[in-house]
């Protein structure tokens, strides 16, 4: 099947700075592309659709000036977490379909960040 | 996108065939039924996907009542690799087809 992949695989960072995450369709084209949000224990929590060439669609609750999200080519979407906090550390995970190929939704490996 | 209800857990002997319910009674005509799992720490695996058929691959087997408000996920000889969290999530089959994941069933296979 298709794959997608994200780095860095882990991150720590201080309180206040920035952390870019990465997601990439290794061999194919996504057009569309989400981010999750997982918190210990949790279930995965869907925070924004990236569109290729446009804005991405945010889910309630999730601040996009905190969440930046760049779609900026067929195979790229990235994850600024801008000003990070503790409160933002969390597994964070990228999926994208391999449409129309085939209806199925490929999930990148994730990312743990941790805010110190 | 249709609710799911999942039980919380479910044990299962090594060998044996693991069952796995789901509940999606609100599910709409053209939204798909999608099982995913979740080993500890990864991102989810695809397992397998229908629309009203009973469909089969390598890993598992999807079960759909006629009425398509419920499935069951087989896995037909359960190892200890298959200890993980399951997820059944409806969907559309569309490039905008996001999926919102619930709880899911932790099953543990046990030896």
């Amino acid at each position: 099947g298709a794959v997608v992949s994200q780095h860095p695989s882990w991150v720590i960072c201080k309180s206040g700075t920035s952390v870019k995450i990465e997601c990439r369709s290794l061999d194919f084209q996504a057009t569309t592309m989400f981010w999750y949000r997982q918190f210990p224990k949790q279930s995965l929590m869907l925070m924004a659709t990236s569109n290729e060439g446009s804005k991405a669609t945010y889910e309630q609750g999730v601040e996009k000036d905190k969440f930046l999200i760049n779609h900026a080519s067929l195979t790229l979407s990235t994850l600024t977490v801008t000003s990070a906090h503790p409160e933002d550390s969390s597994f964070y995970i990228c999926s994208a379909p391999d449409w129309p190929s085939s209806y199925e939704q490929y999930f990148g490996p994730g990312t743990r960040l941790t805010v110190t | 996108d249709a609710k799911t209800t999942q039980p919380t857990s479910m044990d299962c002997a090594e060998g044996r065939a693991a069952n796995l319910p789901c509940n999606h009674s609100t599910i709409s005509g053209n939204e798909y039924v999608y099982w995913y799992r979740q080993i500890h720490s990864q991102g989810p695996q695809y397992i397998i996907h229908g629309l009203k058929n009973n469909e089969t691959n390598e890993m598992a087997s999807l079960i759909i009542t006629e009425d398509r408000k419920s499935s069951t996920l087989i896995l037909p000889h359960a190892t200890l690799r298959d200890t993980a969290v399951y997820y059944c999530i409806v969907r559309v089959n569309t490039n905008a087809g996001k999926s919102t994941f619930g709880d899911g069933t932790t099953l543990t296979v046990k030896p």
